[in-house]
């Protein structure tokens, strides 16, 4: 079964820290994709990052990394110098090779505090 | 700019009245659209998968009479909550699979808040 965890239902930083979104997942796909999404209180979700299953290099995009380890199924993402305009909930999400559906975990909020 | 434009972002509707929302994909052709339904604090539950000249897909659970979803056209998705009651005030997001280069990323709609009193 596909299936998407996010144990941190709920984070809170004070600005400039660093943090670290935990995302876990389950599939029998050998192909598959992950995804992180921001929504912030505004509630359009906002794409941030797409990986494929045999691309685990790691990325970095300005303040944003993310760790693709497939040997503990684990997609996680960090925010360096965390910033109030970072808050919001993420989700992440799984889907298979062709995209026709998309599985998201439970969502972490985000707060950042200033 | 924005991909997929939602309409209305809110709506306040009675009980027994029926609400339609619309999902307009405004930079390319989309044959599917999802449909998803976020509790508060909850994540996303795909309600359905639009596809233009076909019926809908439904997802285990979901009633396919009470939402009622047609994809007109390419570029349009509609959900009609028939008789709305309490229980389905939600907030309903629909989003838009691209192809070609961006294959997979998922653009979605602003969202629609329903509130049924």
């Amino acid at each position: 079964a596909q299936k998407v965890t996010q144990a941190q239902t709920e984070i809170s930083v004070v600005e400039k820290e660093d943090v670290t979104l935990d995302c876990v997942y389950e599939t029998r796909d050998t192909t598959y994709y992950l995804f992180w999404y921001k929504q912030p209180p505004s509630g359009e979700l906002v794409f941030l990052i797409r990986r494929n299953s045999f691309d685990e290099q790691n990325e970095i995009s300005g303040r944003y990394s993310w760790n693709f380890q497939k040997s503990t199924s684990s997609f996680n993402f960090t925010i360096t110098a965390s910033q109030v305009v970072d808050s919001a909930v993420y989700f992440c999400a799984l889907s298979g090779y062709n995209f026709n559906k998309f599985y998201f975990g439970s969502g972490t909020k985000l707060n950042v505090k200033p | 700019g924005a991909v997929v434009s939602q309409h209305p972002s809110r709506v306040i509707c009675k009980s027994g009245t029926s609400v339609k929302i619309e999902c307009r994909s405004l930079d390319f052709q989309a044959t599917t659209m999802f449909w998803y339904r976020q509790f508060p604090k909850k994540s996303l539950m795909l309600m359905a998968t639009s596809n233009e000249g076909s019926k809908a897909t439904y997802e285990q659970g979901v009633e396919k009479d009470k939402f009622l979803i047609n994809h007109a056209s390419l570029t349009l998705s509609t959900l009609t909550v028939t008789s709305a009651h309490p229980e389905d005030s939600s907030f309903y997001i629909c989003s838009v699979p691209t192809s070609g280069i961006n294959t997979g990323e998922l653009f979605f709609g602003e969202g629609s808040r329903l509130t049924v009193l």
